[in-house]
């Protein structure tokens, strides 16, 4: 059965520090792997994709992901987190084939210390 | 920038009436999503379809839900009878088959007392 995994629930870090929000995935063939972000009252905003080629995808707002298949994980970061990043970040998986549906993780929220 | 319209944001309804969420996904988008999310559960898909067909409401309460798109420009989601147990935010997607990224409204947040 799909899966993902985001080990943590809450993450707090200073403004200006590096951030690196975990996420691990099981899944039976080649997946689609995404991270979205969520702020209060709003929808979720996707910030990167990865579909194949280069494990190191860039994505919107300074973020990027880095997939490793060995182990499993497609954990998001950035250099210099902002005030701004304060939010709700949600690892997705979906298949390469077939339907298009997205599995979510339970979501991280990220809190950033002034 | 084109965005998914949600109506209402927010619904305070007793339980055993009706509820109807409407989505209207970005003009041209092929692919509609519901989603719920709970504390409890997280983001839980509900129904999904392409070019206006149903291919998946395998996670929606047959019973008490139903999902519909009338036209391309309109999709609902309705439950009757509500129940408390039903309250959370609803949120709808759209997107295009070829290129996997969905766009989310900024979703119904439903409170059945």
């Amino acid at each position: 059965a799909q899966s993902v995994t985001q080990p943590d629930i809450h993450i707090t870090v200073s403004e200006g520090a590096s951030l690196e929000l975990r996420c691990n995935y099981s899944y039976g063939a080649t997946p689609y792997l995404f991270w979205y972000v969520q702020s209060p009252g709003q929808g979720l905003q996707l910030l990167l994709k990865y579909f194949s080629g280069d494990t190191l995808v860039q994505g919107i707002k300074g973020f990027e992901a880095e997939f490793k298949r060995s182990q499993s994980s497609f954990n998001l970061r950035k250099p210099s987190v902002h005030w701004s990043d304060a939010a709700e970040y949600f690892c997705a998986v979906g298949p390469a084939q077939g339907a298009q549906k997205l599995v979510f993780g339970q979501g991280t929220r990220l809190t950033i210390n002034p | 920038d084109a965005r998914v319209t949600q109506t209402p944001r927010h619904k305070v309804t007793e339980m055993g009436q009706e509820v109807t969420m409407r989505c209207q996904p970005i003009l041209g988008h092929n692919t509609v999503f519901w989603y719920r999310q709970t504390m409890m559960q997280g983001l839980e898909l509900l129904a999904y379809f392409r070019n206006r067909a149903p291919l998946d409401d395998s996670g929606m309460p047959k019973d008490r839900f139903s999902a519909e798109m009338p036209d391309a420009t309109l999709a609902t989601l309705k439950i009757q009878p509500s129940e408390p147990r039903d309250s959370a935010v609803y949120f709808c997607a759209s997107g295009l088959r070829q290129t996997y990224g969905y766009t989310f409204g900024s979703g119904t947040r439903l409170t059945v007392v």
